[in-house]
């Protein structure tokens, strides 16, 4: 599977600020994602990080919130803007590998943001 | 809206003896089921999948899915300390979007 490296591993944030996380990956990837994962709360898909497009949000993720850019096949940025203590979370990249369930997803180390 | 069940746990099994984890999940048009490990303070790791009824066997591990009872479980046979982490089960319907459970705190005891 890839090698998945985001930055910054860790951050404490002020209120009202945006925070951008990298996500790289050691190879060309199609399908890049972003997934939050709230203190004691299951993985919730923000969005698909698409190469040349728009990225697309799932329900009750918007741009403006949560702007997404992918330059490229290997990398992608997730925004979180005008944080608030809801915002604390763990941010996670992960890619599509392939694999024989053809689905399979792998993460990157993730993010861990405490906003204050 | 789609779901995926887990008991939250913490499940605690001595050293040595077989971990049951389960899940069930409600989209009868699930695909693709996965398990994956998540240590304190570190994000998933996949360990397994399985999209076939049956058994699939890995090493120490092994999946089990019932489509007809829509259920997927995990046994770690002779569990190690080592084994003590969050397991998150995740179903997919055949894209990318996977549906994932709040995961199974599983304790094993030395």
């Amino acid at each position: 599977s890839a090698v998945i490296s985001q930055k910054p591993s860790r951050d404490i944030c002020q209120r009202g600020t945006s925070l951008t996380i990298q996500c790289q990956v050691d190879s060309q990837v199609t399908m890049m994602f972003w997934y939050r994962q709230q203190p004691g709360q299951s993985l919730t898909l923000i969005a698909t990080a698409n190469q040349g497009s728009e990225a697309t949000y799932e329900s009750g993720f918007v741009i403006d919130k949560f702007p997404i850019s992918r330059p490229n096949l290997t990398f992608s940025t997730l925004t979180v803007s005008n944080m608030s203590p809801e915002d604390s979370s763990i941010y996670l990249c992960s890619v599509a590998g392939g694999g024989k369930a053809g689905n399979t997803i792998y993460f990157g180390e993730g993010s861990w943001l405490t906003v204050v | 809206q789609k779901e995926v069940e887990q008991n939250s746990g913490p499940l605690s099994v001595p050293e040595g003896a077989i971990a049951s984890l389960n899940c069930t999940y409600s989209d009868r048009g699930s695909q693709s089921f996965f398990w994956y490990r998540q240590y304190s303070g570190k994000s998933p790791e996949l360990i397994m999948f399985i999209y076939s009824n049956g058994d699939k066997e890995d090493g120490r591990f092994t999946a089990q899915l019932n489509k007809a009872s829509q259920y997927v479980s995990l046994l770690i046979r002779d569990s190690q300390p080592s084994d003590s982490a969050t397991y998150l089960c995740a179903v997919n319907g055949g894209t990318y979007k996977y549906i994932f459970g709040t995961g199974t705190r599983l304790k094993v005891l030395a």
